[in-house]
């Protein structure tokens, strides 16, 4: 099956700076990749599709890129309410979709 | 408004059998995937399967076939995950979640359901 590696699996940012995940695939996945939040206590919600796809209603703050092997997630200028858990899923190869590991992001 | 309700709590006993629901309403739930994924307590999210309530199409991740039964009823816009002889490690927080039009094959997931916690302990 398809590994999901994501990077970093935390970090802390201050209000307004840039932030960046990477979701590295262990094989090409070709832009087949979605990217979710998580709020503590919450169910996940659909932010990117497609790789770079911006779901409908999510703020333009966030973008998604990359195909193949290598994708990246970034928030352009963070927000408290970005505070959250990040995930990365693959569906490559349906029906084994997998996720990434997840990155928490806090406010420094 | 979109919605997916899911059924309470449980607390079982390992051996026991469940069945949980998730209630979709606000929309034509024969015509969109509806997915169900697991997160362990304090652990990221797994992805189990997909059911498309229009034909009961179903397709289960390989870590989850022969582990769990998917199944809808469409008369009443509801779908299930169901076990026939639960085990502690079963003990997770559940979620359904619908696919949109624009995700094929359910392959994404837009509305979600509020989650069932099911513990597992004797």
């Amino acid at each position: 099956d398809i590994q999901m590696t994501q990077s970093p699996s935390s970090l802390s940012a201050s209000v307004g700076d840039g932030v960046t995940i990477t979701c590295q695939a262990s094989q090409d996945i070709r832009n087949y990749l979605n990217w979710y939040q998580q709020k503590p206590g919450k169910a996940p919600k659909l932010l990117i599709y497609d790789a770079s796809n911006l779901e409908t209603g999510v703020p333009s703050r966030f973008s998604g890129s990359g195909s193949g092997t290598h994708f990246t997630f970034t928030i352009s200028s963070l927000q408290p309410e970005d505070i959250a858990t990040y995930y990365c899923q693959q569906y490559d190869n349906v029906p084994e979709l997998t996720f990434g590991g997840g990155t928490k992001v806090e406010i420094k | 408004e979109v919605q997916l309700v899911q059924s309470g709590a449980e607390v079982k006993k390992p051996g026991e059998s469940l069945r949980i629901s998730c209630k979709g309403s606000g929309y034509s739930f024969t015509t969109y995937w509806i997915g169900w994924v697991r997160q362990l307590p304090g652990k990221g999210l797994e992805w189990m399967g997909i059911i498309y309530p229009g034909d009961s199409d179903t397709r289960y991740s390989p870590s989850f076939q022969g582990q769990v039964t998917i199944s809808a009823d469409k008369s009443i816009s509801t779908a299930y995950l169901q076990w026939s002889s639960l085990k502690a490690s079963d003990t997770a927080m559940y979620y359904c979640a619908k696919a949109p039009h624009h995700c094929t094959n359910g392959v994404c997931y837009d509305f979600w359901g509020q989650g069932t916690l099911v513990t597992v302990s004797s």
